[in-house]
């Protein structure tokens, strides 16, 4: 059973730099996509950006090239880094796998997410 | 970017109604699309994938239909842990989008 937990600060200031790491346990991280996903306090659910294991990501426009997402694979991790953040990047930030299609391929449908961790940005 | 428009916002429903959730996208996107449930506090859970397919572990209640640009989720008799607040995603073109959910309540 494959299970994903997020990991980082609670709280970061504005301008500052927010880091998350998405530990994954109970399997391997080969072969599949995984991304990240936010929500706004009482809002809805914002795509950020995915990584196949391989190192190739893709990711939002809307937030302005300010992403990073990286992975190793040696650790079962990946992670985001959203630089120059604001008020407006406060939310709960998710973890995800994709569900696997076949090789190279994803239905683009999250079967599998951490549980979640908020982040507030205020100095 | 493809837009997705989800209706109702909310509805209320007696247990064992039959619950039904559109969703309509901006452009075609196909089959791509996906549906989650979200309890308050909670993390999203898959549905249905690629438009109709249930996800595994799924009670079978649950059902999705559609293709190009209008999708339904339908919920055959609606049970008191359903409620919550429901999603449809497409993933034909990126960036993938949500729609903005509905919430779902127990009259």
């Amino acid at each position: 059973q494959v299970q994903l937990q997020e990991s980082g600060p609670g709280l970061v200031k504005p301008s500052e730099t927010l880091s998350l790491t998405c530990s994954v346990s109970g399997g391997s991280m080969n072969n599949y996509y995984w991304g990240w996903i936010r929500q706004p306090p009482g809002k809805g659910l914002e795509w950020i950006g995915y990584i196949y294991y391989s190192g190739n990501t893709n990711d939002n426009p809307s937030l302005k090239s300010r992403l990073t997402i990286s992975i190793d694979t040696s650790k079962n991790q990946f992670s985001l880094k959203v630089r120059s953040v604001t008020a407006a990047d406060t939310a709960v930030y998710y973890c995800v796998r994709d569900k696997r299609a076949g090789v190279g391929t994803s239905y683009g449908a999250y079967e599998i997410w951490g549980q979640g961790t908020m982040v507030t940005v205020s100095s | 970017d493809i837009q997705m428009t989800q209706s109702p916002s909310s509805l209320s429903a007696s247990v064992g109604d039959r619950v039904t959730i559109t969703c309509r996208a901006t452009q075609s996107i196909t089959t791509f699309l996906a549906w989650y449930a979200q309890k308050p506090g909670k993390a999203p859970n898959l549905l249905i994938y690629a438009a109709s397919t249930l996800q595994s572990g799924v009670p079978s209640r649950f059902s999705g239909s559609g293709s190009g640009t209008d999708f339904t989720l339908t919920i055959s008799g609606l049970q008191p842990e359903d409620i919550g607040s429901y999603y449809c995603q497409q993933s034909y073109s990126s960036p993938w989008t949500f729609g903005q959910g509905t919430e779902v309540q127990i009259k």
